[in-house]
């Protein structure tokens, strides 16, 4: 089955700043990249997702990267302000046929004044 | 709305007292599903319904069980609950089959079993 590997699993950065958080994966069948943003006592939503046929995709001040080849993908966010410190989980899929989205082991994103 | 309720939302039970978290959504979604978070191992998929009266297991479905007899609803039982339960659980549903869908996840359930 599907193996997502998150890096780092801590991330402290001056506000302002940019943020990387970065995900690698086993399954080359997976076609869809999730982000999901999880601030503290809520619930995980989608921020921003990626499918294959698309190396990249910007949102605003959040961006992510795709690697087929190299099987990872990256989590960018620019210009970082406080409201963006969260948990963020990256996760991996089939799109139509298999249902299982494998979610990597979160970011924990502090951004400091 | 579109939501997606769970509860309770926390709970501390004793081990071995049978307990069933319940989820509700009201999306018409046809998948549903149910995770665990702990620190350091992310959400972890312990079992998901691809429609009503199909069920099958996740990653870690052993010490649960679920149903599906309506469409809406897809609860979380816990026949003998035990510590290593102890954890944050998110009910979630989606439109279709395929991973590519926007999963919506409930507010979640803290569970604590002593």
């Amino acid at each position: 089955g599907e193996n997502v590997e998150q890096h780092p699993s801590t991330l402290s950065v001056q506000e302002g700043d940019s943020a990387v958080i970065k995900c690698t994966y086993s399954d080359s069948a997976s076609n869809y990249f999730p982000w999901y943003k999880q601030e503290l006592g809520k619930r995980p939503q989608l921020i921003i997702d990626i499918r294959s046929n698309v190396g990249e995709k910007k949102d605003q001040r959040i961006a992510v990267t795709l690697n087929k080849t190299a099987k990872h993908f990256s989590l960018h966010i620019t210009e970082t302000q406080p409201e963006d410190s969260a948990v963020y989980f990256c996760a991996a899929g089939v799109t139509g046929g298999g249902n299982k989205l494998t979610f990597g082991t979160g970011t924990q994103l502090k951004v400091e004044l | 709305e579109a939501q997606v309720t769970q509860n309770p939302r926390y709970l501390i039970t004793v081990t071995g007292k049978k307990l069933t978290v319940t989820c509700s959504q009201n999306m018409n979604h046809e998948y549903m599903s149910w995770y665990r978070q702990d620190p350091g191992l992310g959400l972890r998929q312990i079992y998901y319904s691809m429609n009503v009266e199909v069920t099958d297991k996740g990653d870690v479905p052993e010490g649960y069980k679920v149903s599906r007899k309506e469409k809406r609803n897809f609860p979380l039982i816990l026949e003998s609950p035990s510590p290593n339960q102890t954890s944050l659980y998110f009910c979630a549903s989606k439109i279709g089959q395929g991973a590519g869908n926007t999963i919506y996840f409930g507010e979640g359930s803290w569970l604590t079993v002593v």
